[in-house]
């Protein structure tokens, strides 16, 4: 199946630090998700990216559609204790999610 | 609204055992999808309905596993028989016709076979 790859695969930072994460493909995509899941939960969609170059915002959070559609990015700005959980990005194909390995970001306060 | 809502959300069971897991969709939706999650593999697409008919099981590890979708408001996944390497969360989604905002994960399963 599709490989999708994220990068950092975790990260410790300080209460109020931007944070940056990113997810490749060998695979061209035509829509971009980002989730995150707190311990004991299912994925929770942030944000959905569906052309080329796009740039969304949702509050703190801005992801980008990477252009050659293999990859994505996802900032988060002024980090807070409850941002804590594993953040996933999807790449979409179909009716087919494939989902990449996962960030896991601890916010120390 | 309930949201998705999968049950049991803990099961242990000895190897060899029968394990049913439930989920019920949010309502109006018309796809489901039944996803397992452990730390080596991520998440992964088991099986996935459209209208109550299973479109792509190519997902499902083997015949060991089994989903059927008997109506619109009610999915089964079972494992017979289990397998220590079972073990994992099952997550169930449901998703309507268009959109991605609306594909809607349940609070899992959380499988552990001894």
């Amino acid at each position: 199946g599709q490989q999708l790859n994220q990068s950092p695969q975790s990260m410790f930072i300080q209460e109020g630090e931007d944070v940056s994460m990113n997810c490749t493909s060998s695979s061209i995509f035509n829509t971009w998700l980002w989730y995150k899941q707190e311990p004991g939960e299912g994925p929770v969609l942030l944000i959905a990216l569906y052309k080329a170059g796009e740039l969304t915002s949702n509050g703190r959070l801005t992801a980008q559609f990477g252009i050659t559609r293999k990859d994505s990015f996802l900032n988060i700005s002024a980090s807070i204790p409850s941002d804590v959980g594993i953040y996933f990005c999807a790449g979409v194909t179909g009716n087919q999610f494939y989902f990449g390995t996962g960030t896991s970001l601890t916010v120390i306060p | 609204d309930a949201g998705v809502i999968q049950s049991p959300r803990h099961e242990v069971t000895e190897m060899g055992q029968e394990v049913t897991l439930r989920c019920k969709p949010i309502s109006g939706h018309n796809s489901l999808f039944w996803y397992r999650q452990t730390m080596m593999r991520g998440l992964e697409l088991l099986i996935y309905f459209n209208n109550n008919v299973p479109i792509d099981d190519s997902g499902m590890p083997e015949d060991r596993f089994s989903a059927k979708m008997p109506n619109a408001s009610f999915s089964t996944l079972k494992i017979q028989p289990s397998e220590p390497r079972d073990s994992a969360v099952y997550f169930c989604a449901s998703s309507p016709t268009t959109g991605f905002y609306g594909y809607t994960f349940g609070s899992g399963t959380r499988l552990t076979v001894v």
